[in-house]
C-alpha cells in the first residue's frame, strides 16, 4: 500500500535556528513528490515538485531535495512567518494520479 | 487572475441531512479533485473529476458523490450525513489529469451536530 510518513510531527525553532523536515514514502513507482504549506484556516499553498531521486527545488529559505526513499525540506535561518503546517504528498505509478498526502509537521518560529 | 474558490465557507448540518457543496476551479483549469481534511490530518482524496466524468475514486462511501459543469465548475454531495464527516473539505485545480501540481481553495468547513 502506497504511504506517506512525516517527520516530526511538531517542530518548535527560534528565529534563524536552521533545520529539516523529513518526509518518507512508499510506493510502487514515483510520479511526482509534492510540497505545500497550510496556514491555519487557509487550503494547501503549492511549493515544490520533484519527480526524481537527486533533483533538488530552491525557494527563498526553502530547499527541497529528493532520494529513492524520502524527501526533505530544509529550513535556512526561519523568521516567525515561516510557521505553518508543511505538508507533502505524492502521486504513484499504482494509484493513477490521485494525490496520497502525510499528516504533515507543525512549524512554530519563534522571534 | 482568480484562484480556486468555494463555497460556502462554513456549514452546520445535522446527522442524516445532505450537503451541497460547490467549487470553481482557476482559470484555465479543467480538473477537479475533492479532499477531505479532518483536524490535525493531511488531505485525504475522495474523488478527481474531468470531462464531467469522474476518473478516480478514493476509499469513501457512495454517500459521497459529485459532478463537474461544462464550465468546470464541480459539486461534492454528502447524504445521509454522519458525526464523522465533520471536516474540512477542499477542492483543487489544475490542467489535465497529470503528475502536475494542484492549486486548492481554501475549503468549507463542515460542522454535523
Amino acid at each position: 500500500e502506497d504511504q506517506v510518513t512525516q517527520s516530526p510531527e511538531a517542530l518548535r525553532l527560534q528565529e534563524g535556528e536552521s533545520s529539516s523536515l523529513n518526509c518518507s514514502y512508499t510506493v510502487s513507482g514515483l510520479r511526482g513528490l509534492f510540497w505545500y504549506r497550510q496556514d491555519p484556516g487557509k487550503g494547501p499553498e503549492f511549493l515544490f515538485t520533484l519527480y526524481s531521486a537527486g533533483e533538488e527545488k530552491e525557494k527563498e529559505r526553502l530547499k527541497a531535495t529528493l532520494t529513492k526513499k524520502e524527501s526533505f525540506l530544509h529550513i535556512t535561518a526561519p523568521k516567525p512567518e515561516d510557521s505553518a503546517t508543511y505538508l507533502c504528498a505524492v502521486q504513484a505509478n499504482t494509484g493513477g494520479f490521485k494525490t496520497i498526502f502525510g499528516a504533515g509537521t507543525r512549524l512554530f518560529v519563534k522571534a | 487572475d482568480a484562484g480556486v474558490t468555494q463555497s460556502p465557507t462554513h456549514l452546520i448540518k445535522t446527522r442524516g441531512q445532505q450537503v451541497t457543496l460547490r467549487c470553481s476551479p482557476k482559470s484555465g483549469h479543467d480538473t477537479v479533485s475533492w479532499y477531505q481534511q479532518a483536524l490535525g490530518q493531511g488531505p485525504q482524496f475522495i474523488f478527481q473529476y474531468y470531462e464531467e466524468e469522474e476518473r478516480q475514486r478514493g476509499n469513501f462511501p457512495d454517500r459521497f458523490s459529485g459532478h463537474q459543469f461544462p464550465n468546470y465548475s464541480s459539486e461534492l454531495n454528502v447524504n445521509a450525513l454522519l458525526l464523522g464527516d465533520s471536516a474540512l473539505y477542499l477542492c483543487a485545480s489544475s490542467s489535465g489529469i497529470s503528475n502536475q501540481p494542484q492549486h486548492f481553495g481554501d475549503g468549507t468547513r463542515l460542522s454535523i451536530l
